[in-house]
């Protein structure tokens, strides 16, 4: 069983859609949770941190759900410059090391 | 204040050749990673340094692969004897400590044929 797991999508979506993402881990002693945003062809880049509250930054909205060991992403009001690959990080093992989901597509279109 | 910097950006190289990446990190960050990805496997984790030493290298796929870190400001990654199968995009990333968030270098993509 993979560590960090995702639904690779992609997920097609029209302008001003909501869409969700979901993401499981396995280790229950994660400690600490990202999102990252990666462009094609470019590097990762980290989009919020998923507070055990959840937490919320414009349209974005993170929450964690540590019983089911999950964390997610919900986007309201897509837009096309959303459209992107959005990898979950889980900060797992002795070392907290940041392992990363294999990523999620996103295609926001007119 | 500068992010993470790889060089080069790219490299094309044969098969058999070694090939050197290199990183520095942003200032003051003390735990630095090496990630591989590719189109198959996603973002893999190679090696993790903290305060210079090599604390994680189960990552790192044989003995052809070999990362240092001689200072706080500089890591390599270098592969010898390179094979076709290297070919992904090589990312270094830093973070002030291993729970913190990780910022990425624009990466290097390496081709071997």
């Amino acid at each position: 069983r993979k560590e960090v797991e995702q639904d690779p999508g992609p997920f097609n979506v029209p302008e001003g859609a909501t869409v969700a993402f979901n993401c499981t881990y396995s280790n229950s002693a994660s400690q600490s949770f990202f999102w990252y945003r990666q462009d094609c062809r470019k590097e990762p880049k980290l989009l919020m941190s998923v507070y055990s509250s959840g937490n919320e930054d414009g349209r974005f909205t993170a929450q964690l759900n540590r019983a089911s060991q999950y964390i997610s992403l919900l986007i309201r009001d897509s837009k096309l410059s959303d459209s992107a690959t959005y990898l979950c990080v889980v900060n797992q093992g002795g070392s907290y090391i940041p392992t990363f989901g294999r990523g999620t597509s996103l295609i926001v279109h007119p | 204040d500068a992010g993470v910097i790889q060089s080069p950006r790219h490299e094309v190289t044969e098969m058999g050749q070694e090939v050197t990446l290199r990183c520095k990190p942003i200032s003051g960050h003390n735990s630095l990673f090496w990630y591989r990805q590719t189109m198959m496997r996603g973002l893999e984790l190679l090696i993790y340094f903290n305060n210079n030493v090599p604390i994680d290298d189960s990552g790192m796929p044989e003995d052809r692969f070999s990362a240092k870190m001689p200072n706080a400001s500089f890591s390599t990654l270098k592969i010898q004897p390179s094979e076709p199968r290297d070919s992904a995009v090589y990312f270094c990333a830093s973070s002030l400590e291993s729970l913190a968030e990780a910022f990425f270098g624009q990466g290097t993509r390496l081709t071997v044929v």
